[in-house]
């Protein structure tokens, strides 16, 4: 397996666009978690799915995040409109059922507002 | 609530010495899951090791052993024979096993390891 691959490695937009980041979790396991990292804020966790549901969204900032996982294999993260603030790296993880010690990272999408 | 604190903001430890990075945790469920992860400056996350609630023994995966004591809720890790390459950021995290935070994977704020040679 290639592990978890996010995409876009970097993204640079300007202030109001929309932008969306992609992740592929790995093959058989059943929970994805998208999160945030910021200097001032540290790891922060947005949303996780498991099973393709949302379980706990209470750490998206506000509605211009939204996430949805249509599939085992594929999420998204989606800011419309995007702000200077949602400057960050995101980050996507992929774990196994509960008890199951993998838990892997995929390399960060860093997005800058401009 | 689950709740990870890691009061070391930074630390720095000689090269081939032991370093002990603090974490502990709170959480009122009995069955949990405990991680640690490294972060270089290039920036991924690189899990290194993982304890059970329910394990007896401490985890250990090369040069990383997690001194877990359990009834002082902490899961310090310890890195044996410090290398340059040990310099870096490391985050202590907990996964809830049950109640309605079932499967969530919190961070602390993580600790700023420095070695000098």
């Amino acid at each position: 397996d290639a592990g978890v691959i996010q995409s876009p490695r970097h993204e640079v937009t300007e202030m109001g666009q929309e932008v969306t980041l992609r992740c592929k979790p790995i093959s058989g396991h059943d929970y994805l978690f998208w999160y945030r990292q910021t200097m001032m804020r540290g790891l922060e966790l947005l949303i996780y799915f498991n099973n393709n549901v949302p379980i706990d969204d209470s750490g998206m900032p506000e509605d211009r995040f939204s996430a949805k996982m249509p599939n085992a294999s594929f999420s998204t993260l989606k800011i419309q409109p995007s702000e200077p603030r949602d400057s960050a790296v995101y980050f996507c993880a992929s774990i196994g059922g509960v008890g199951n010690t993998e838990a892997f990272f995929g390399q960060g999408t860093r997005l800058t507002v401009v | 609530a689950q709740k990870i604190t890691q009061t070391q903001p930074g630390m720095f430890v000689q090269e081939k010495e032991a370093v002990t990075l603090d974490c502990t945790y709170d959480t009122s469920d009995p069955s949990y899951g405990l991680f640690w992860y490294k972060q270089p400056s290039s920036g991924e996350m690189i899990f290194l090791i993982y304890q059970g609630s329910y394990d007896q023994q401490n985890a250990t995966e090369g040069r990383y052993s997690l001194n877990f004591q359990k009834a002082r809720k902490s899961a310090n890790l310890v890195i044996s024979a410090s290398q340059l390459g040990d310099s870096a950021m490391y985050f202590c995290a907990m996964r809830d096993a049950g109640g309605t935070s079932y499967g969530k994977l919190t961070f602390g704020q993580g600790t700023i390891l420095t070695v000098h040679p």
